[in-house]
């Protein structure tokens, strides 16, 4: 059973940058699509973009501009970066495998139990 | 950018059949997929590739599309099935979710 397990800080400062990793255990990071979802409290979800363990990467075009996300095949993790975060980037932020079907779809089909990211001073 | 709509919330009794919709532009041209959402978890896919039923979900569950609006089904639904549910797909290969739709189990 794939199990994905999500880590990093709970508290951010304005300004600064959200760091997150995801864990994968129970499968390979290889040959899947694995992407990052937030959803703000009492809010919809949000993608805010995936990687292939290969590292090509699609980020959501309204975050584009301070995302990076990146995968390191050897330790089965895949991590997430934002930089210059606000009080609305305050969400619980999720990890999911995606599986992409030809060119007009793609789904999640495990998710991490979600962490909690407040960005406040 | 791409949008999904679904209605907010949804009503049902519990034995009877609830659906939620999901419309945008051209869906019917690409495959969607739905999750549900219970307080405090993390959401669980229930229906993808419009109509496949991943193992371990109830049979009562089911998906289908018509044009450019997809449906999710709940036959005989039951009190657990309260929840919220987020339809999505995948367009301009950008991952795009739906408002989200409370389901009511009266």
């Amino acid at each position: 059973q794939v199990q994905l397990q999500e880590s990093g800080p709970g508290l951010v400062k304005p300004s600064e940058t959200l760091s997150l990793t995801c864990t994968v255990s129970g499968g390979s990071i290889s040959n899947y699509y694995w992407s990052w979802i937030r959803q703000p409290p009492g809010k919809e979800l949000e993608s805010i973009g995936y990687i292939y363990y290969s590292g090509s990467t699609n980020y959501n075009p309204s975050l584009k501009s301070r995302v990076t996300m990146s995968v390191d095949t050897s330790k089965n993790q895949f991590s997430l970066k934002m930089s210059s975060v606000t009080a609305a980037d305050t969400a619980v932020y999720y990890c999911a495998r995606g599986q992409r079907v030809g060119n007009t779809g793609y789904h999640l089909d495990y998710w991490g139990q979600g962490t909690l990211v407040t960005v406040s001073s | 950018s791409y949008e999904l709509t679904q209605p907010p919330s949804v009503s049902v009794s519990p034995g009877q059949t609830a659906s939620i919709s999901c419309s945008g532009d051209k869906l019917g041209s690409k495959y969607s997929c739905w999750y549900q959402q219970k307080p405090g978890q993390s959401p669980v896919l229930v229906i993808y590739q419009d109509t496949k039923r991943p193992s371990g979900i109830p049979e009562r569950f089911s998906g289908s599309y018509s044009g450019n609006t997809a449906t999710l089904t709940i036959s005989g639904t039951q009190a657990m099935d309260e929840a919220d549910y987020y339809c999505q797909a995948w367009d301009s290969s950008t991952v795009v979710f739906g408002g989200g739709t409370k389901l009511t189990v009266l």
